[in-house]
């Protein structure tokens, strides 16, 4: 199993600022991913972390909005840039089992709310 | 890439009454079919998963099908429980890619 930290847990943020929301884990992963949860609704993949390369994004999400970092294999920070009300939602962070199971686990969630 | 679609949206149901759930997925390539349980507030949790090798798993009172030819997967909570009450997500993915979620189901077990 894997024991993810994230971090911030929750935070309130004007409209046009920046948020990074951390994610650690205990032991060291190929990849990882962030999710975004909107309120209500199902968990849509934003990004898979690589480390050592740029992270790929999917349909709908682009670089310059969601910037990733991924400096080693035990960590990555999502950015939520120049913010909007739209933006308020549950982020999260995950990664795959070591021991390939393919089992995924998550962090606690960073919700963000956007004023 | 992979579409994952649930159904239904919310299930009502009496406690000790069973619950099933439905799920479809689109990339053949798929190999991997978990489902996860969420509670308000908290991330989701694995309860159950498949893999595409086998047809069946079941886990005390939970079970999972799996029909590779018709692309489809199922969730079976039999003698439900008012602690079973939750949103419930099937996903599916290729081993070591990321999960591509359903909408989710919203089960409510009333006493």
């Amino acid at each position: 199993s894997a024991v993810i930290s994230q971090k911030p847990s929750r935070d309130i943020c004007q409209r046009g600022t920046s948020l990074t929301i951390q994610c650690q884990v205990d032991s060291q992963v190929t990849m990882m991913f962030w999710y975004r949860q909107q309120p209500g609704q199902s968990l849509t993949l934003i990004a898979t972390a690589n480390q050592g390369s740029e992270a790929t994004y999917e349909s709908g999400f682009v670089i310059d909005k969601f910037p990733i970092s991924r400096p080693n294999l035990t960590f990555s920070t999502l950015t939520v840039s120049n913010m909007s009300p739209e933006d308020s939602s549950i982020y999260l962070c995950s990664v795959l089992d070591r021991g390939g199971n393919t089992e995924a686990f998550f962090g606690q969630g960073t919700r963000l709310t956007v004023v | 890439g992979e579409n994952v679609e649930q159904h239904p949206s919310t299930l009502s149901v009496q406690e000790g009454d069973s619950a099933v759930i439905k799920c479809t997925y689109s990339d053949s390539a798929s190999n991997y079919f978990p489902w996860y349980k969420q509670e308000l507030g908290k991330r989701p949790q694995l309860i159950i998963d498949i893999r595409s090798n086998v047809g069946e798993k079941k886990d005390q009172r939970i079970a999972v099908t799996l029909n590779k030819t018709a692309k489809h997967f199922s969730l079976h909570i039999t003698e439900t429980q008012p602690e079973d009450s939750a949103v419930y997500f099937c996903a599916a993915s290729q081993a070591g890619t990321a999960l591509i979620f359903g909408k989710g189901t919203t089960l409510s077990v009333s006493s």
